[in-house]
């Protein structure tokens, strides 16, 4: 059973518009979650974390979290080329040393 | 720099074969991950180590081994690989921000085929 859904699978998205990516913990014993992002055949590299409930802003990043309904959400404005790759959602649990990560929603930004 | 690395890069072997992976962190962190990727799987969890000569079962263990032999060092063994053992294995280096984890460092990975 995996713990972390991620939404969607993939995503199209146009030069200079906005991706929205959604990830979601079925365990409540959440602490704190994690965006990592990959690009092709590379190794995933930390985007972001978020620990408490509100918004986290890095740039063109954005990063929701609302612990009650166990969410987080990525936000990219002004998409870029560059930004196409795989994101992945991770999450660390009570008692827990481990990363756990959803299987990823794939970005493709179109010129 | 600090970095993770690995070896082999590539790897091809052969049903009923010993395969080992190697990492080396550069990081002093205390924590390492060996994790498998697969399309449609994401990053699944095999092995992780607290420190020198400590080893735990992730999410999937079953069919390898790990190996801690040094704060810098991690090797997972595949002591008899099977085809549903090809993947992209990726280990990774982090250290606790107090009780939680902070970010871990990601090695360029190993691509390994079990003919």
């Amino acid at each position: 059973q995996q713990k972390v859904q991620q939404s969607p699978e993939s995503l199209i998205v146009p030069e200079g518009g906005m991706a929205s990516l959604n990830c979601t913990s079925s365990d409540r014993n959440v602490d704190y979650f994690w965006w990592y992002r990959q690009h092709s055949g590379k190794s995933p590299k930390m985007l972001m974390s978020i620990f408490s409930n509100g918004e986290k802003e890095e740039g063109r990043f954005t990063v929701h979290l609302n612990k009650a309904s166990l969410h987080t959400s990525l936000h990219i404005r002004d998409s870029q080329p560059s930004d196409s790759a795989l994101y992945l959602c991770a999450a660390t649990y009570q008692g827990g040393r481990a990363l756990i990560f959803g299987t990823g929603t794939t970005v493709s930004v179109s010129p | 720099e600090a970095a993770v690395t690995q070896s082999p890069r590539n790897k091809v072997a052969v049903t009923g074969g010993k395969v080992t992976l190697s990492c080396n962190q550069t990081n002093n962190h205390n924590n390492m991950y060996w994790y498998r990727q697969d399309t449609g799987h994401g990053l699944r969890l095999i092995h992780y180590s607290y420190g020198a000569g400590s080893t735990e079962k992730g999410d999937i263990p079953d069919g390898y081994k790990a190996s801690r032999p040094s704060q810098e060092n991690f090797s997972l063994i595949l002591e008899l690989a099977t085809p549903s053992q090809t993947s992209v294995y990726f280990c990774a280096s982090g250290v606790d921000w107090g009780a939680n984890y902070a970010e871990q460092f990601f090695g360029p990975g190993t691509r390994l085929t079990v003919l």
